[in-house]
């Protein structure tokens, strides 16, 4: 059963700083892989899908990584602003069920001015 | 614009009430999906949708129940609620291809229910 890990759970940070989020996951056939955003209260915002044929994504200051084969992703974020606060989910379409995506249960951040 | 529409944002009702959960889209999108969300867990797929008249379970069983009679809507009801149905319900869709993949998902507002 495939299972989806995010470290850390909380991450807090001063502006300006640039950062990692990390996410494994135990079943490394998948067919995507993708990275929200979730404020308090509020819905997902989609960041950046990679499907399993790519190495990474990019869109603007945000950059991720997959690596199927050890089962990790990464999400960088450059120049770190308090607007980036939020709670970022990692996902994973799962190949097992239709392309379906597994949740990982997400790493806070909280950007300090 | 096109989008994804939930209502009610919000919903505290009595045990016993029968509810409806509406869900909306503007994409075009066939595949549709209702995540549960507890306060500080993960996401988990409660039910599925392939497009009309296709509805399929989740992950996590649920008592709910959902219908897709027209590719933009696909509401989800319980028919009597209970306090243990407290949670966070989001609707989402994607694409999909036949025999191949489910494409990026995107996500509505969410629907806050409270039973008392």
């Amino acid at each position: 059963k495939q299972e989806v890990t995010q470290i850390p759970a909380a991450l807090s940070v001063p502006e300006g700083e640039n950062l990692v989020l990390n996410c494994s996951f135990t079943d490394s056939a998948i067919y995507n892989l993708q990275w929200f955003r979730q404020d308090p209260g509020k819905g997902l915002t989609s960041l950046l899908l990679i499907q399993s044929s790519q190495r990474e994504q990019t869109s603007g200051r945000l950059n991720a990584s997959l690596d199927k084969s050890s089962g990790r992703s990464t999400l960088y974020i450059a120049a770190s602003q308090p607007g980036d606060s939020a709670t970022y989910l990692c996902a994973v379409g799962n190949g097992g069920s239709q392309g379906n995506l597994i949740f990982g249960k997400g790493t806070k951040l909280s950007v300090k001015p | 614009e096109a989008d994804i529409y939930q209502t009610p944002r919000y919903l505290v009702i009595g045990t016993g009430k029968k509810i409806t959960l509406e869900c909306s889209q503007t994409m075009g999108h066939d595949k549709m999906y209702w995540y549960q969300q507890d306060p500080g867990m993960e996401l988990h797929l409660i039910h599925y949708s392939y497009g009309v008249n296709s509805t399929e379970k989740g992950d996590l069983s649920s008592e709910s129940t959902v219908s897709r009679i027209r590719t933009e809507h696909f509401p989800l009801t319980l028919e009597s609620a209970r306090p243990s149905h407290t949670s966070q319900y989001l609707c989402a869709s994607s694409e999909y291809i036949t025999g191949v993949l489910s494409g990026e998902q995107y996500f509505g507002p969410g629907t806050r229910l409270t039973v008392t």
